[in-house]
């Protein structure tokens, strides 16, 4: 079965650095998609980014960006120039084709004035 | 376009109820997907259903259970309610198979 795992619970970071969230993944399949998404205090799940397995340059999205690395399994998210309005719960997600969407355990991120 | 909506947002039912939660998918999209989440179990998924069928479906007991409509709206059901049925329910839709677009969700709390 896929897994999705989230190893940071919670992370901080001052306003206008930079920040890692981390992610890797089992999977047996090779046509999959990742996705981040954030989850602020509202409880609206937003896309943040995504990424197709079979594409080997990385996602951006602005100040968003991922690493993904297929063969190690890891799918990273980089969040630059931090705003307060990033603060919020960040999953990462697995979706082989026409599946269903497999989580992570989230990272509460929190930014710092 | 219009997101994704669900109703009602907020629920307060008490055990051995039932419930029915309704959501509509952005105008378009046929793909229609159910998820619990709880701070115990996270995000978990129910079903999804895909022109009318169900295509999916995930490790819930049979109380659970959900139809879709011809023009895509789909509801589920919770029959006979417990109290680890408290969660809060968010539904998706999606255009493919790639991303699922999630409404604002539906906060259930059984008593």
């Amino acid at each position: 079965a896929q897994t999705v795992t989230q190893s940071q619970p919670e992370m901080s970071v001052q306003e206008a650095e930079t920040v890692t969230l981390s992610c890797t993944y089992d999977t047996s399949e090779s046509d999959y998609y990742l996705f981040w998404y954030k989850q602020p205090p509202s409880r609206q799940m937003i896309l943040v980014i995504r990424q197709e397995a079979y594409k080997q340059q990385n996602a951006t999205e602005n100040r968003f960006s991922v690493n993904f690395q297929k063969a190690a399994k890891s799918f990273s998210l980089k969040i630059s120039d931090s705003q307060l309005g990033d603060a919020a719960m960040y999953f990462c997600a697995y979706r082989r084709s026409q599946g269903n969407l497999i989580f992570g355990k989230g990272t509460k991120l929190s930014v710092k004035p | 376009k219009a997101g994704v909506t669900q109703t009602p947002r907020y629920l307060i039912k008490t055990r051995g109820q039932q419930v029915t939660l309704s959501c509509s998918p952005i105008s378009g999209h046929r793909s229609v997907s159910w998820y619990q989440q709880t701070p115990g179990q996270g995000l978990q998924f129910l079903f999804e259903y895909f022109s009318e069928t169900q295509r999916n479906k995930g490790n819930f007991p049979g109380r659970f259970s959900g139809r879709q409509f011809s023009n895509s709206r789909s509801e589920m059901n919770v029959s006979t309610l417990e109290l680890g049925d408290s969660a809060l329910y968010l539904c998706a839709s999606s255009p493919g198979v790639n991303e699922q677009f999630f409404g604002p969700g539906t906060r259930l709390t059984v008593l």
